[in-house]
């Protein structure tokens, strides 16, 4: 069974960092891209990073570019998300997702979710 | 970035009714998704490359369109299907998704 289990989530002040992990189990998770995506307060989906499934490749909309940086650690099945320079607009909940193998631009699954709230 | 506009934003519908949303992209996209989001979970992949359902989705669901229009079709809803609806597209960076219709059951 396909599982993705996100952590790290936390309430940090304005300009703070904070690093999300999301442990990933039932599938070769070497082989597959994998996605953050948050979800706002408004319950708006956001793209937030994609990492290839080698880890060489990385993928950011301007809204977190240069703040937020995917990583992959293939031998460990885990997937990060660091983000730094943090916002009030960044509080979300987290999902990380897996990239269908067969229809890349899709998420075929996602974990439950870790919540960042931004506040001082 | 494509702007995909959903509507209605809310609907209600009675058991055994069919159902239909749509999505409009502000330009043409190659392909859609569809994801399903109940409360207090995680959204769900429910139809893929515009017309194709997902793994463990019912046959009731289906997907159609092309270019800028799209449609998510339940052909006879039932109670498990009142839940908010998302359609997503990737045929250009970034990927963005609708803002959602919350499907209420009457």
């Amino acid at each position: 069974e396909v599982q993705l289990v996100e952590s790290g989530g936390d309430l940090v002040k304005p300009g703070g960092s904070l690093k999300l992990s999301c442990a990933a189990s039932g599938f070769t998770f070497s082989s597959y891209g994998m996605s953050w995506v948050r979800q706002t307060p408004d319950k708006r989906l956001e793209w937030v990073a994609t990492i290839s499934s080698g880890g060489s490749y990385t993928y950011y909309p301007d809204s977190v570019k240069g703040r937020f940086t995917i990583s992959r650690d293939n031998a460990k099945n885990t997937l990060y998300l660091q983000m730094s320079s943090l916002k009030s607009e960044d509080t979300a909940m987290y999902y990380c997702a897996r990239q269908d193998g067969s229809s890349p631009d899709a998420m075929d699954y996602w974990g439950q979710g870790t919540s960042v709230t931004v506040s001082s | 970035q494509i702007v995909l506009t959903q509507s209605p934003a809310i609907m209600s519908a009675s058991p055994g009714e069919k159902v239909t949303m749509t999505c409009s992209a502000s330009s043409s996209v190659s392909y859609m998704y569809w994801y399903q989001q109940k409360p207090g979970s995680s959204p769900r992949l429910l139809i893929y490359d515009t017309s194709n359902l997902a793994s463990g989705v019912p046959v009731r669901f289906s997907g159609s369109g092309s270019g800028t229009s799209y449609s998510l079709t339940i052909s006879r809803m039932e109670a498990e299907d009142a839940a908010t609806y998302y359609c997503q597209q990737w045929s250009s960076y970034p990927p963005t998704f609708g803002a959602g219709t919350k499907l209420e059951l009457k």
